[in-house]
């Protein structure tokens, strides 16, 4: 299995409260990424990172801000919470995006809710 | 933007039986990849497909990728309760999208022993 870890894995929080949840890998992939997955809409990318301080939006980013200051870990901050938010979210990583090749492996995902 | 429809949405079967799992798009995707999901876990990648007409075996699943690489199937023979869990399709763009997959929303899988 991929060296994949997310903290916490559950959290409970109040609504315009901030929440950071952690990503760690010991893989030394160079690209991560956060997902959320909810019923009827599937994975959708919210922020991905190519290296250590280089990251950019995916589709549904509002609300969203995140940083990789190491490569080992991705951080995804919730700024001020909202109950759209509650929410699994996944953390990927892939080693390389080679015309022909994103294999993503993911962490085991971090239960949020927003009352 | 790049869609995914994935069919059927759920699939209840008993063991024993034959089913198949499909992926389509009207995008043209550079590689398309299977996952397994099961309750409480992360998705874990099954197989990537990459050329036109592609098959790929995986012990009873056996991966297609269409000629024109807009679309995808899973067939499973002679499931098992331990097959049990949802199947994503996910295809990866191409040029500066190769960056990203595109998720299907998945097909819920229940094999009844």
């Amino acid at each position: 299995d991929a060296g994949i870890t997310q903290s916490p894995r559950h959290k409970v929080t109040e609504t315009g409260t901030p929440v950071t949840l952690r990503c760690h890998q010991t893989e030394n992939h160079r690209y991560m990424y956060w997902y959320r997955q909810d019923p009827g809409h599937g994975l959708r990318l919210i922020h991905y990172s190519y290296g250590v301080k280089d990251t950019d939006k995916g589709e549904v980013s509002d609300g969203y801000s995140v940083s990789r200051s190491k490569t080992e870990d991705f951080l995804l901050t919730l700024e001020s919470a909202t109950s759209s938010q509650t929410s699994v979210y996944f953390c990927a990583i892939s080693a390389r995006l080679a015309e022909t090749y994103n294999e993503q492996f993911f962490g085991p995902g971090t239960r949020l809710t927003v009352l | 933007t790049q869609l995914l429809e994935q069919s059927p949405q759920f699939l209840s079967i008993q063991e024993g039986e034959n089913l198949t799992v499909y992926c389509n798009s009207s995008s043209v995707f550079s590689s398309l990849q299977w996952y397994r999901q099961e309750p409480g876990e992360g998705p874990v990648l099954l197989v990537t497909v990459v050329t036109g007409g592609e098959v790929k075996k995986l012990k009873r699943l056996t991966f297609q990728f269409g000629d024109a690489r807009k679309d995808s199937s899973l067939h499973i023979t002679a499931a098992q309760p331990g097959d049990t869990g949802l199947y994503l399709c996910a295809g990866q763009g191409s040029g500066g999208s190769n960056y990203k997959l595109t998720f299907g929303k998945g097909t819920l899988l229940t094999v009844n022993p």
